[in-house]
């Protein structure tokens, strides 16, 4: 049973499209993470947030906006998505016991 | 620096043998290390985790894995793979003492798994 909600679970759209893929989680958690995953598997960080009104970059250089009004929401937004942008995008919040907590991630298309 | 490594991109295991998945880290410290599945169009699902202790850790669905801190290595285990274990499985360390972006899992690059009857 998930406590961490993303949508849309799948998305197509055109290129200089806006989006947003939500990400909530139930838990109360203070630490999420958006990591965006390559067909061939590898996960990277994009983004990251120890709490409300704090977000940080991550490892990987996204093009991708961020925001943490709510502890329980961390919505994602691309201003004009290009094909570049066609990946996975998983959510994950941490548990005080160190371990993360995925969502099923939204996986994003843009023609 | 913090890494993992998961030297095999894939792992082909018959039904019913044993099965390892390997994963190697560099971390200044004592490290937190943690095993990841991910099924087809699925988030990661939590496996196991190591902090401190027993170096033989049970997690879910019969894997264990066992930490070496000499050899720097994790690798998951279970002793009669099934089909259904069939996925992706992502290796990934964390520093205990790292505070800010360096408290972040990082994560290896995944082992594709294929169990065949």
């Amino acid at each position: 049973e998930a406590d961490i909600y993303q949508t849309p679970r799948y998305l197509v759209i055109g290129t200089g499209k806006k989006i947003t893929l939500e990400c909530s989680q139930t838990m109360g958690h203070d630490k999420m993470y958006w990591y965006q995953q390559d067909p061939g598997m590898e996960l990277h960080l994009i983004h990251y947030s120890y709490g409300v009104n704090s977000t940080e970059k991550g490892d990987l250089s996204s093009e991708s906006t961020v925001s943490r009004i709510r502890t329980e929401h961390f919505p994602l937004t691309l201003e004009s998505a290009r094909p570049s942008h066609t990946s996975q995008y998983l959510c994950a919040s941490r548990l005080v016991t160190g371990e993360l907590f995925f969502g099923e991630g939204s996986r994003l298309t843009v023609l | 620096a913090q890494s993992v490594a998961q030297p095999e991109d894939q792992v082909n295991v018959a039904e019913g043998n044993p099965l390892t998945v390997k994963c190697t880290y560099s971390v200044s410290g004592n490290p937190y290390l943690f095993w990841y599945v991910q099924y087809p169009n699925r988030g990661l699902q939590f496996l196991l985790k190591y902090i401190t202790g027993d170096n033989l850790v049970k997690g879910s669905y019969g894997f264990e894995a066992e930490f070496n801190k000499s050899q720097t290595s994790f690798h998951l285990k279970k002793p009669s793979a099934l089909v259904s274990d069939s996925a992706l499985y992502f290796c990934a360390v964390r520093g205990l003492n790292y505070g800010g972006s360096q408290g972040n899992l990082i994560f290896g690059k995944g082992t594709k798994l294929s169990v065949k009857p």
